[in-house]
């Protein structure tokens, strides 16, 4: 499978402050970045789906203003969590998917905001 | 609409069994149907996929079969160990399009 990175693994973060998420695929050319959050015990829940040099798509209930994607390149996708907030705290998780359907996941990012 | 069911929410045994756990969908167009593990704070990572033709697709201790007909899928764990302690999710994906449903995971615990 893909070699998927995410950085950083841990972030812990004041109130209000800001946290850039970066997604690599390593060996891997990721036309489409899906950024998924899980809360403890839960499944994962889509956030937004973003193709290459597009604009993002994201799930309803989830704030674009918020949650800030960037998929500039095939092998790195961003997400800025704005703002963030004590509910905000969540595991943030990529997976970069190819044209033939294949997906592979991020290690996540474990998010604490204080 | 586009569901994944899994069974049970959780199960706990013991070092060396076997056990089995169940995905129900009603996801249509089918595509295929994804098996993943998740430890815990950590990503999902693939064990199986299978497609509309396969019936059955083993990875080591890990067998899992398909029934496109009733629309569902089991997970077949030989010999447990204690590192197969995790949840695992049953991923079912919609032909014509990237549309990834998630059933919601069966918590698995292995003791010693």
């Amino acid at each position: 499978g893909a070699v998927v990175s995410q950085h950083p693994s841990r972030v812990i973060c004041k109130s209000g402050t800001s946290v850039k998420i970066e997604c690599r695929s390593l060996d891997f050319q990721a036309t489409t970045m899906f950024w998924y959050r899980q809360f403890p015990k839960q499944s994962l829940m889509l956030m937004a789906t973003s193709n290459e040099g597009s604009k993002a798509t994201y799930e309803q209930g989830v704030e674009k203003d918020k949650f800030l994607i960037n998929h500039a390149s095939l092998t790195l996708s961003t997400l800025t969590v704005t703002s963030a907030h004590p509910e905000d705290s969540s595991v943030y998780i990529c997976s970069p998917s190819g044209g033939a359907g294949e997906q592979y996941f991020g290690p996540g990012t474990r998010l604490t905001v204080t | 609409k586009n569901q994944v069911e899994q069974s049970p929410q959780s199960l706990i045994i013991l070092e060396g069994k076997n056990c089995t756990l169940q995905c129900n969908y009603t996801v249509s167009p089918f595509s295929n149907l994804r098996w993943y593990k998740q430890d815990t704070g950590r990503g999902p990572v693939s064990l199986t996929i299978m497609t509309f033709s396969e019936n059955t697709k083993s990875n080591g201790r890990y067998t899992a079969t398909l029934d496109a007909d009733t629309k569902q899928s089991s997970l077949h764990i030989t010999a447990s160990q204690l590192s197969d302690s995790a949840s695992y999710i049953c991923v079912v994906s919609a032909r014509y399009g990237q549309n990834f449903v998630f059933g919601p995971g069966t918590r698995l615990s292995v003791l010693p």
